[in-house]
């Protein structure tokens, strides 16, 4: 099995573009989420999925959008990228979410904004 | 919302030490992992205990629920142990799944 796979590995953006990290699982897990991690600190939840067509924001949304059309697939698109957004990003699949199972994650984005 | 801290936030062994990492929460949490971060950045699974105690080689946790801690210890430490530990707790009634800042870990030779 894949697990859950990131596309792409590093992407550099300029100021104002837009663009779509992709996330993939094949796990057939219900829970998907999204976090950022920025240097030298651990990981905030932007968005997370507890099934396709239901998406909720986690605790720094701002400046993202998602969707989750299929299970299989969860991704994160920024609109208008700014400087504040270069970070590692990291998706992560879980069978139950928060109520027992652990997570699988990516191996992350590396995204710069110049 | 649920506050998560870790301790220390900084920690260097000598090879061959024991050391014990600390993980308080706020809430009541459903879940709690923990979780290894190597250098080339990618996160390991390494315990998923919400109670009790586990034990994987030199690794093991304790998550005391009902008073809002858990604890990993590392043993006989090497160097490829160094990295950064995470927590995450699993948030009561959603599916909210929250990571502490971590603790830096650097073992030496």
């Amino acid at each position: 099995n894949a697990g859950v796979t990131q596309t792409p590995k590093f992407r550099i953006l300029k100021i104002g573009q837009s663009m779509t990290l992709q996330c993939a699982q094949d796990m057939n897990h219900n829970y998907m989420y999204w976090y950022r991690q920025d240097p030298g600190m651990g990981l905030k939840l932007i968005y997370y999925s507890v099934g396709a067509g239901i998406t909720d924001k986690g605790e720094v949304p701002n400046g993202y959008n998602v969707s989750r059309s299929t299970t299989e697939d969860f991704p994160l698109r920024l609109e208008l990228a700014a400087p504040s957004q270069t970070s590692v990003y990291f998706c992560a699949s879980s069978p139950l979410g928060g109520k027992g199972q652990p997570q699988h994650f990516g191996d992350g984005t590396r995204l710069s904004i110049l | 919302g649920i506050q998560v801290e870790q301790s220390p936030p900084d920690l260097i062994l000598q090879e061959g030490a024991n050391s014990t990492l600390r993980c308080n929460f706020s809430d009541s949490v459903n879940n709690l992992q923990w979780f290894h971060q190597n250098p080339w950045g990618q996160l390991i699974n390494l315990f998923y205990i919400p109670s009790g105690t586990k034990q994987n080689g030199r690794l093991s946790a304790t998550t005391v629920a009902t008073e809002r801690y858990s604890l990993l210890y590392i043993s006989s430490s090497q160097t490829t142990d160094s990295g950064v530990y995470f927590c995450a707790v699993g948030v009561t009634s959603y599916d909210k799944v929250i990571f502490g800042p971590g603790t830096s870990l650097s073992v030496i030779p």
